[in-house]
């Protein structure tokens, strides 16, 4: 069965760093998103991508983060000067429809900053 | 209560038992989605139901949307040790939407051999 998968397992970076965390989604999905999970917090929403741009984002989606789907397979989210509280899991999920269709999930990447 | 809230947070049964857990939301929704995740790894899709939906069932889960109380519930029969995981409900809102999900803070279940 396909699968979202995401590299790095685990990011160590020093803060002030950019950061980029590579996600391959299903090949045949059409929405990509981004989640990030802060340790015995709730999954959070970040960013939704559609039709090569963004469709929605969360109020923590600032000026500090950005996607970009560089070729047909790769969507990436980057962190230009990463803070201590970035320090989360980052979830990639991909969908082949919008609203009315389930996600499917990358295992993730730990993000710690240091 | 903040969007998605389940209760209880924490559920420990014997294996064979049935396991209920519940989510409460406050906004209007387009569909509520229940999803499981296993320790270190990702969340895995279980069963969407849409709002004009009241019941559906997927092997041994059941779930139940009631949109006058804002609240779903998912029922897991016959459980099994395989069955332990963090079970979280998370809601898509109404109107235009690409599929945002707002996740709940999840139910850990501890299943027994």
């Amino acid at each position: 069965e396909p699968e979202v998968t995401q590299t790095p397992s685990h990011q160590v970076t020093q803060m002030g760093q950019e950061v980029i965390l590579r996600c391959v989604p299903i090949s045949n999905h059409l929405y990509f998103y981004w989640y990030r999970q802060i340790l015995g917090q709730k999954v959070e929403f970040l960013v939704s991508f559609y039709n090569n741009e963004i469709s929605e984002k969360s109020e923590i989606f600032d000026d500090q983060f950005s996607v970009e789907r560089p070729d047909g397979s790769n969507f990436t989210l980057k962190i230009r000067s990463t803070k201590l509280e970035d320090s989360a899991m980052y979830f990639c999920a991909s969908s082949p429809g919008g609203q009315n269709q389930p996600q499917h999930f990358g295992d993730g990447t730990r993000l710690s900053i240091l | 209560s903040q969007q998605g809230e389940e209760d209880p947070q924490a559920l420990s049964i014997q294996e064979g038992e049935n396991a209920t857990m519940n989510c409460s939301y406050k906004t209007s929704i387009n569909n509520l989605q229940w999803y499981r995740q296993n320790s270190g790894r990702g969340l895995v899709h279980l069963i969407l139901i849409r709002s004009n939906e009241r019941e559906k069932h997927s092997g041994r889960l059941r779930v139940t949307l009631d949109t006058s109380k804002k609240s779903s519930s998912l029922l897991i029969t016959a459980s099994r040790a395989a069955d332990t995981a963090s079970y979280f409900c998370a809601t898509v809102p109404g109107g235009t939407s690409y599929g945002k999900l707002t996740f709940g803070q999840g139910t850990i279940l501890t299943v027994h051999p």
